[in-house]
């Protein structure tokens, strides 16, 4: 079955520090691959996706992501965090009847 | 272009007492998904539609919940009767065929049963 695992429940970061987060995923094929965020209160906003090509995926708000096939991984990172970036994050991997199957979320606290 | 509407933003109602949530897509999409998000079990796909036809409902936790689409600019989901732990936030996304699974969302519909 296909799943997505989000390893940090919670991630707490300085404002202007790196930030990473982590997603695996467990798909047969080549997924199409996604990170979400959500603000408090608010919808889901999509940062960036992955379909081929390029492992490297650059996404709104500074974000990007890298593809990496041999570990199942596709990791959101950004160089320096914004007090804004304070967020629930969620990974999905698209499935194959155009459903998206997503991940428990990592909530990222930012610190001043 | 508006993005994916759904109202009400929030509800409180009693248990035992019917609630319908309401979404309107994206102009042109074809896929329309309805979620419901809770702290113990995250965000869950309850049912999604294609042009209007329900596709997959296995989602949909129990007969007390339905969902209809009667036309391509409007979905309901309907849960009759309430009961407290259908207390989530429920969330309607719409998606066009050929744009790779992409899905935008709504902001959500909080409901509270008490």
């Amino acid at each position: 079955a296909q799943s997505v695992t989000q390893p940090d429940i919670h991630i707490t970061v300085s404002e202007g520090a790196s930030l990473e987060l982590r997603c695996n995923y467990s798909y047969g094929a080549t997924p199409y691959l996604f990170w979400y965020v959500q603000s408090p209160g608010q919808g889901l906003q999509l940062l960036l996706k992955y379909f081929s090509g390029d492992t490297l995926v650059q996404g709104i708000k500074g974000f990007e992501a890298e593809f990496k096939r041999s570990q199942s991984s596709f990791n959101l990172r950004k160089p320096s965090v914004h007090w804004s970036d304070a967020a629930e994050y969620f990974c999905a991997v698209g499935l194959n009847d155009y459903k998206l199957s997503f991940g428990a979320g990592t909530t990222v606290t930012v610190r001043a | 272009d508006a993005g994916v509407i759904q109202s009400p933003r929030h509800e409180v109602t009693e248990m035992g007492q019917e609630v319908t949530l309401r979404c309107k897509p994206i102009s042109g999409h074809d896929y329309l998904f309805w979620y419901r998000q809770t702290m113990m079990r995250g965000l869950e796909l309850l049912i999604y539609f294609n042009n209007n036809v329900p596709i997959d409902d296995s989602g949909m936790p129990e007969d007390r919940f339905s969902a209809k689409m009667p036309n391509a600019s409007f979905s309901t989901l309907k849960i009759q009767p309430s009961e407290p732990r259908d207390s989530a936030v429920y969330f309607c996304a719409s998606s066009l065929r050929g744009r790779d699974h992409e899905q935008y969302f709504g902001p959500g519909t909080r409901l509270t049963v008490t």
